[in-house]
């Protein structure tokens, strides 16, 4: 069966500090990877996609997200993480162009002042 | 602003008494969804529309009905509900291409006793 694994229920960063939220994956094919973020009582919005080309991706709010075809992962990293960061981050993989979008369960980000 | 909203962003209700949460889209996409979203379970689609009149099931969509009279609205339908329904729930739009990410909307919180 096709899934995503976020492996981290939470992740406690300290303001400052580089920050890594994992995603690894197990579909068939070229996937198309996707990072969101929800803050507190609001809607998914989007942060980044991998759909081909370098395997380093830039988003919004300084986030960047390294795709490994090796390991079939999709990480998702900021290299100072601020308080305002805390959120719950939800990894999502698309199979193939026409296959459903699968989300993982999410990781809470924590960044402590 | 282009935007995804629905309604209402709570409810209570009781165990058979149907319900509809209402959601539309400005941007004049082709693509909706609607999702529920369960702690340690990530977000699960529940329908999807490709366009007017044209809707499929998604992974769970035991006891829930949609429809797409129109491009901008696809509201949710819950004909009886029942506690195991009590979620956040999420619709969202995208433009045609599967590469495009999705806009979410706020959430309905739905309790249902």
């Amino acid at each position: 069966a096709q899934s995503v694994a976020q492996p981290e229920d939470q992740v406690n960063v300290a303001e400052g500090n580089p920050l890594t939220v994992k995603c690894t994956y197990s579909v068939s094919g070229n996937p198309y990877l996707f990072w969101y973020v929800q803050y507190p009582n609001r809607g998914l919005q989007f942060l980044l996609k991998y759909i081909t080309g370098d395997n380093l991706v830039k988003g919004s709010y300084g986030f960047e997200a390294e795709f490994n075809k090796s390991q079939t992962s999709f990480h998702l990293k900021k290299p100072s993480a601020l308080v305002s960061d805390s959120a719950l981050y939800f990894c999502a993989v698309r199979p193939s162009p026409g296959g459903k979008l699968i989300f993982g369960q999410g990781t809470e980000l924590s960044v402590k002042p | 602003e282009a935007q995804v909203t629905q309604n209402p962003r709570y409810l209570i209700t009781v165990t058979g008494k149907k319900l509809t949460v209402t959601c539309s889209q400005n941007m004049n996409h082709e693509y909706m969804s609607w999702y529920r979203q369960d702690p340690g379970l990530g977000l699960r689609q529940i329908y999807y529309s490709m366009n007017v009149e044209v809707t499929d099931k998604g992974d769970v969509p035991e006891g829930y009905k949609v429809s797409r009279k129109e491009k901008r609205n696809f509201p949710l339908i819950l004909e009886s509900p029942s506690p195991n329904q009590t979620s956040l729930y999420f619709c969202a739009s995208r433009s045609g291409g599967d590469i495009n990410e999705q806009f979410f909307g706020p959430g309905t919180r739905l309790t249902v006793l």
